[in-house]
């Protein structure tokens, strides 16, 4: 099992429509979590960080948190062909030396259909 | 502009030769990481530094690898021996923090486009 799994996609919406991304995480002890955007050939840019279970709101982008099943999702409401990107989940992973990484999933391939 | 900034933006080289990049970080932000991605990847952890202190480094990083953090500014990416898997994009990212607990978000640089030949 993936430490930070995503469906690969290409998740097709047509626009002004809602576009759910999920992710699956393996560590329970995960305490951070976030979603950033990458458009092809560029760096990612982060978009909406959440710690706490429950959903995490801002501008057109809501982000979704739920500990006990280890999932965390990003949906954004009015999807704009701007949107369409690879979306990645990351988690932070606490390491027996008491330091930690982020593990990133493999991303989503969005695509808003105009 | 004071977001992350990588240097060079892309670098074409010859099998077996040696490469250093370097990253400047957010001036505030004591974290600094260097991951590795590669087409239809996710960034791919490669090591972390906190100040000077190089914390975690990836069991994925050969020997050929290594990377510095002098004096908890900027890093240094370094290549040995370049091989055709090196090939990559190589990503910067720094952030704030301290222990463990919530960590504050990474901000990455535009990273560096290493070819091999």
């Amino acid at each position: 099992q993936k430490e930070v799994e995503q469906n690969s996609g290409p998740l097709s919406v047509p626009e002004g429509a809602i576009a759910s991304l999920n992710c699956t995480y393996s560590d329970r002890g995960s305490q951070s979590f976030f979603w950033y955007r990458q458009y092809s050939g560029k760096s990612p840019e982060l978009i909406m960080s959440i710690y706490s279970n429950g959903d995490k709101e801002d501008g057109r982008f809501t982000a979704q948190l739920n500990k006990a099943s280890q999932y965390v999702s990003l949906l954004i409401r009015d999807s704009q062909p701007s949107d369409s990107a690879t979306y990645l989940c990351a988690v932070n992973k606490i390491l027996r030396s008491g330091t930690y990484k982020y593990i990133f999933g493999t991303g989503t391939r969005l695509k808003v259909l105009a | 502009d004071t977001g992350v900034s990588q240097d060079p933006r892309h670098k074409i080289t010859k099998r077996g030769q040696n490469v250093t990049f370097r990253c400047d970080p957010i001036s505030e932000h004591n974290r600094l990481y260097w991951y590795r991605q590669t087409l239809g990847q996710g960034p791919e952890f490669l090591t972390y530094f906190q100040n000077e202190a190089q914390l975690e480094k990836s069991r994925l990083l050969s020997d050929r690898f290594s990377a510095e953090r002098p004096k908890g500014s900027f890093s240094t990416l370094e290549i040995q021996r370049t091989e055709q898997g090196d090939s990559a994009m190589y990503l910067c990212a720094s952030s704030l923090g301290y222990g463990t607990g919530r960590n504050q978000p990474q901000h990455f640089g535009d990273g560096t486009r290493l070819s091999i030949l």
